[in-house]
Order: C-alpha cells, then structure tokens, then sequence
C-alpha cells in the first residue's frame, strides 16, 4: 500500500488560502490521489479526488505534478467552519478481484483561525 | 436520504461478550469497508469487501469477523470483545475505480 506524509498541523486565518502538501513517493501506476476531510465525531467526507495535473470543483483545487510523488489540496479563502483534519490517501480499486485498499495517515489538522 | 447507515450509534459492551455492528447502504456500491479510529489517529482498515460474498482482512483483522451476503449490508461482529476494541468505527462505501468513499456517522464502541 502507497504511505503518505503530510505535515501534522498547520493554522491558517480567515480568508487566506490554505495549501496542504501531501508526499507519496511509492506510488503506483494505476494510483489514484483522493483528499478527505473529517471534523470531530463525524465520519470522513471526500472533498476532492485526481490522478494528474489538476483537478477542480466547488470546494478545492488539487495540484499533482508530472511525476506523482507529491500533490497539493488548494482551499482557497477558508472559514472557521473548515477547520478539519485532512487526510490524503493513495490507492485504486480494481473492477474485480482484490483491491487495492485505502490506507488512512494520521492527517494535518488544519486550524482557522479569526 | 441515500448514504451509509450505521447502526447502533453507541454501545457499551463488557469484556467477553459478542455483538454486531450493522451497517447499510442504498447506493448500490460494490465496495464496502469497516474502519477503526483511536483517539487523536487516523483510520485503520479492519476488513472490506469487493462485492457480495467476497472479503479480506485489512490491517488491524484480529479479533473482527465480517460477511457480506448481499450489496446494501456489511456487518462487523466482535466475537469476545476487549478493552483494546474500545474505538469509534466507521463503515465506508464507493462505486469502482476512481470514485471516493462515502462514510458513516459511526458506532461508538466502548468495552469494559
């Protein structure tokens, strides 16, 4: 399973943009680089999801260079409501047989602060 | 509301005894999975499955049997609950390749 590296915390304030750098040296071909945010006593919500390049939608940006060992969650002009913890996952599932399971890091937690 | 249905939310157990965690989707999703959380950690994958009638163990297996005998259930049993069960766990499902898991509320388990 591909490990990721992600920075434990990071504190950000109001309205600025949010850049959270996630390492996954090992990845596989057929990897796919999925972005989740969890607050407190709730389960995992997926915020956004790519293989290359970038990849946007309403709530964040998702930068991966060429060689895939490293991308970037982009959330721009954050709110007290999106201090989270965010975790970045590597995997695939397969169509059939046996699949390649998600394997969750400890995640950043991210603080908003006024 | 179409999602990923745990059930019981909280449930306090004595060292030894058994019990089942349900949880339920109405997606259709072929992919489903039980995850554990301990305090200030992130998930570990316990057991998940491809499709009906077929699972494997993940990380943290011992201790978890799970079956999965049609799409929507994916039950999680603890045969002989311990102290190191006391956790939050969370059922997650998805579609195939390249979609997301969608997650549980979570049941939160304490055992004494």
């Amino acid at each position: 399973l591909a490990k990721t590296t992600q920075p434990i915390s990071m504190d950000s304030y109001e309205g600025q943009e949010v850049n959270i750098t996630c390492s996954h040296n090992n990845i596989a071909t057929n990897d796919y680089i999925t972005w989740y945010q969890q607050f407190p006593s709730q389960g995992p919500r997926f915020i956004i999801q790519g293989y290359k390049t970038k990849v946007t939608n309403e709530v964040a940006s998702l930068f991966i260079p060429a060689d895939r060992k490293s991308s970037t969650l982009s959330l721009p002009r954050v709110s007290l409501s999106d201090t989270a913890v965010y975790y970045c996952l590597v995997g695939v599932h397969h169509s059939s047989g046996s699949a390649r399971q998600l394997t969750f890091g400890s995640g950043t937690q991210l603080t908003v602060l006024p | 509301n179409a999602g990923v249905t745990q059930t019981p939310k909280f449930q306090v157990l004595k060292t030894g005894q058994s019990m089942t965690l349900q949880c339920a989707q109405d997606m259709n999703h072929e992919y489903m999975s039980w995850y554990r959380q301990d305090p200030g950690m992130g998930l570990r994958l316990i057991h998940y499955s491809v499709g009906a009638g077929i699972t494997d163990q993940g990380e943290v297996p011992n201790g978890y049997n799970v079956s999965r005998s049609t799409t929507e259930d994916f039950p999680l049993r603890l045969l002989s609950a311990a102290p190191s069960q006391t956790s939050v766990y969370f059922c997650a499902s998805s579609y195939s390749k390249g979609v997301g898991y969608t997650f549980g509320s979570g049941t939160r388990l304490t055992v004494v």
